[in-house]
């Protein structure tokens, strides 16, 4: 079982560029999420999906857009890059909700010049 | 001011020693994850509890949920702990859910 896997690990773009950050997930598992981290500030949580079709927004949402396409799919758009997305980027799963353990991808670094 | 404060922020501590990691926050919660992100930056789940005290190997997790603090211990501390721990409070607002993490304890164990 590869887990949770995210594509790509590294980007740099543009302001203004859009990108879509791509996750999967082979567990069977309900709920996904997507995080920022920062440093000095924690990891945040952006959006998270409790099952599929759903989707709501987490702590800092703003410039970013979700889609839930299926059970093993989560994906994380920005449609109009800024420096200020400058972060790492994790995308998680668990079998259900946040009393669950999360299982975390790699993480991709992504830079916005 | 974080609702979810870890002390210390830093930690030094040579092979063998007992390491204790603090975790408090400032609002109610229901239940807290302890997490650990490796110096490649992979982020793994080592606890989830609500109550009480949970162990795994040589890592233990205890929380007091009135006193709003939780503490991570290792014992007999290996240079491959050396990693950021993390933890991350679950709190409720009407029905939903809420996690918010702590921005980290970083320890390094030397030989």
């Amino acid at each position: 079982n590869a887990g949770v896997t995210q594509t790509p690990k590294f980007q740099v773009l543009k302001t203004g560029q859009s990108m879509t950050l791509q996750c999967a997930q082979d567990m069977n598992h309900n709920s996904m999420y997507w995080y920022r981290q920062d440093p000095g500030m924690g990891l945040r949580l952006i959006y998270y999906s409790a099952s599929e079709g759903t989707t709501d927004k987490g702590e800092v949402p703003n410039g970013y857009n979700v889609s839930r396409l299926n059970k093993r799919e989560f994906s994380l758009r920005l449609e109009s890059a800024a420096p200020s997305q400058t972060s790492v980027y994790f995308c998680a799963s668990s079998w259900w909700d946040f009393y669950n353990e999360q299982f975390f991808g790699p993480g991709t670094r992504l830079t916005v010049l | 001011k974080n609702e979810v404060e870890q002390s210390p922020q830093n930690l030094t501590a040579q092979e063998g020693e007992f390491i204790t990691i603090n975790c408090s926050y400032s609002v109610g919660i229901s239940a807290l994850h302890w997490l650990q992100q490796h110096p490649g930056g992979g982020i793994v789940s080592l606890f989830m509890l609500s109550s009480g005290k949970k162990k795994h190997g040589r890592l233990i997790a205890t929380i007091n949920i009135q006193e709003k603090h939780s503490s991570l211990h290792i014992t007999a501390s290996h240079p491959r702990d050396s990693a950021v721990y993390i933890c991350a409070a679950i709190t409720l607002t009407g029905t939903a859910s809420k996690l918010t993490f702590g921005t980290g304890t970083r320890l390094q164990v030397t030989l």
